[in-house]
């Protein structure tokens, strides 16, 4: 059971838009905690795609954007296409777990 | 361009430590800027933040592993390390090392995010 809550996956065809909803509570994203986003493709090591809830890092195209309200954050992928097929995880801060960084369970983003 | 390389041992047995070093290039482990962590990956499921080393030398663990985990870093070699104790079958995994980068700091913390990944080197722990 993760700490904070994705769905498990979410799907779309090309050119459309996804969001992918982060869960969390008022000891992490509810505590003003950042919320950061990354992209694992098939068989690779996770990718930096937004930090700071809302910054793309250099490189990261701007049809991935981040949000957050709450105790909630939501990455929107706009203009869908077949290579963001991938896992996404969120991650943030948790001050009730001694200063521990924690991640979402991941959603597995399929493209039709 | 900053690259890490795990290494280490890809067969524990169980009660064993699992022993990993990180290398680091193009980047300095000394440098007071970032922090240099350790993340696993069960096969098949998602990410566990293990803990963290600061050039300093403190250190910041998962509560969940504190009591079996030790990170350490020698600035000569520009590497920092992973000591897992007394591990079972739960602690078989994909072990990723990291850089962490500084968004801010307040009075008591300093807020970080994950900004470059090793490839990963996966770990099984089995007789």
């Amino acid at each position: 059971q993760s700490v904070l809550t994705q769905p498990p996956s979410v799907s779309g065809a090309p050119g459309q838009r996804v969001t992918i909803s982060c869960t969390g509570s008022s000891s992490n994203i509810g505590a003003g905690y950042d919320v950061h986003w990354y992209q694992q493709l098939p068989g690779t090591a996770p990718k930096l795609l937004i930090y700071g809830n809302t910054n793309r890092p250099s490189g990261v195209p701007d049809r991935f954007s981040g949000s957050k309200s709450g105790t909630s954050a939501s990455l929107a992928i706009t203009g869908l296409q077949a290579e963001d097929e991938a896992d996404y995880y969120c991650q943030s801060y948790d001050s009730s777990l001694s200063g521990s960084k924690v991640f979402g369970g991941g959603t597995k983003l399929t493209v039709l | 361009q900053v690259q890490l390389q795990e290494s280490g041992p890809g067969l524990v047995k169980p009660s064993e430590t699992l022993s990993l070093t990180c290398t680091v290039s193009g980047g300095s482990v000394s440098s007071g800027t970032y922090y240099w962590s350790w993340i696993r990956q069960p096969p098949g499921k998602g990410l566990e933040w293990i803990g963290y080393i600061y050039y300093s030398r403190s250190t910041n663990y998962n509560p969940s592993l504190k009591s079996r985990v030790t990170i350490s870093v020698d600035t000569s070699k520009n590497q920092f390390s992973l000591k897992l104790t007394s591990v079972t079958a739960a602690d078989t995994a994909v072990y990723y090392c990291a850089r962490e980068q500084v968004l801010y700091c307040s009075a008591t913390n300093c807020y970080t995010y994950l900004d470059y990944w090793g490839q990963g080197t996966l770990v099984t722990v089995s007789s």
